[in-house]
């Protein structure tokens, strides 16, 4: 098993619709999560980090259940522009720790 | 600079050269990992420094491969003997000791192995 899974996809959807990912990763001993966001044929990118209360950056929310292990990332109102690979990378340990990428999710908005 | 550099951006080698590819992290970073990608596939660790520990090398996928990093900071992954399937984008990233420091990328190096 992965110590860090995804779906993915692909997923398309109409702009202006609501989508979701999830991420689920094997380690309990997980420290820090985040969403990183690829282009294609460019490096990843940090879209947003994952905060133990939820968090939101305008039309972007992310979400972690430490219980079930999972994070979770919404899109609301998707853009033409929001079409990418989004990534799921979680921190194993203390300080900085490891980090480890989950194969990514690849959205695809259509007008 | 401001950011993680790599250098070539590209490389072409025919099969059978050796290769060096150098990552100059962000400065203060002191995790440094490398990463292969090919078209279409996810990231795929290669190797992990964390200050003066010893690195994480289990990604690695032949003993053709390896890495250095000198002094904490730069650092140069080598591939020997280079094959046809070691053709992708090898990219390169750096974090600080912080807990929930991101990781920053460089641009990549792009090789292809003919």
């Amino acid at each position: 098993r992965k110590e860090v899974e995804q779906d993915p996809g692909p997923f398309n959807v109409p702009e202006g619709a609501t989508v979701a990912f999830n991420c689920t990763y094997s380690n309990s001993a997980s420290q820090s999560f985040f969403w990183y966001r690829q282009d294609c044929r460019k490096e990843p990118k940090l879209l947003m980090s994952v905060y133990s209360s939820g968090n939101e950056d305008g039309r972007f929310t992310a979400q972690l259940n430490r219980a079930s292990q999972y994070i979770s990332l919404l899109i609301r109102d998707s853009k033409l522009s929001d079409s990418a690979t989004y990534l799921c990378v979680v921190n194993i340990g203390t300080n900085a720790g490891k980090s480890t990428f989950g194969d990514g999710t690849t959205l695809t908005v259509k007008p | 600079g401001a950011g993680v550099s790599q250098s070539p951006s590209n490389k072409v080698t025919e099969k059978g050269k050796d290769v060096e590819l150098r990552c100059d992290p962000i400065s203060g970073h002191t995790a440094l990992y490398w990463y292969r990608q090919s078209l279409g596939q996810g990231l795929e660790f290669l190797i992990y420094f964390q200050g003066n520990s010893a690195p994480d090398k289990s990604g690695l996928p032949s003993d053709r491969f390896s890495a250095e990093r000198t002094g904490g900071s730069v650092s140069t992954l080598t591939i020997q003997r280079t094959q046809q399937e070691d053709s992708a984008v090898y990219l390169c990233a750096s974090s600080s000791n912080r807990r929930s420091s991101p990781l920053h990328f460089g641009n990549g190096t792009r090789l292809t192995v003919t």
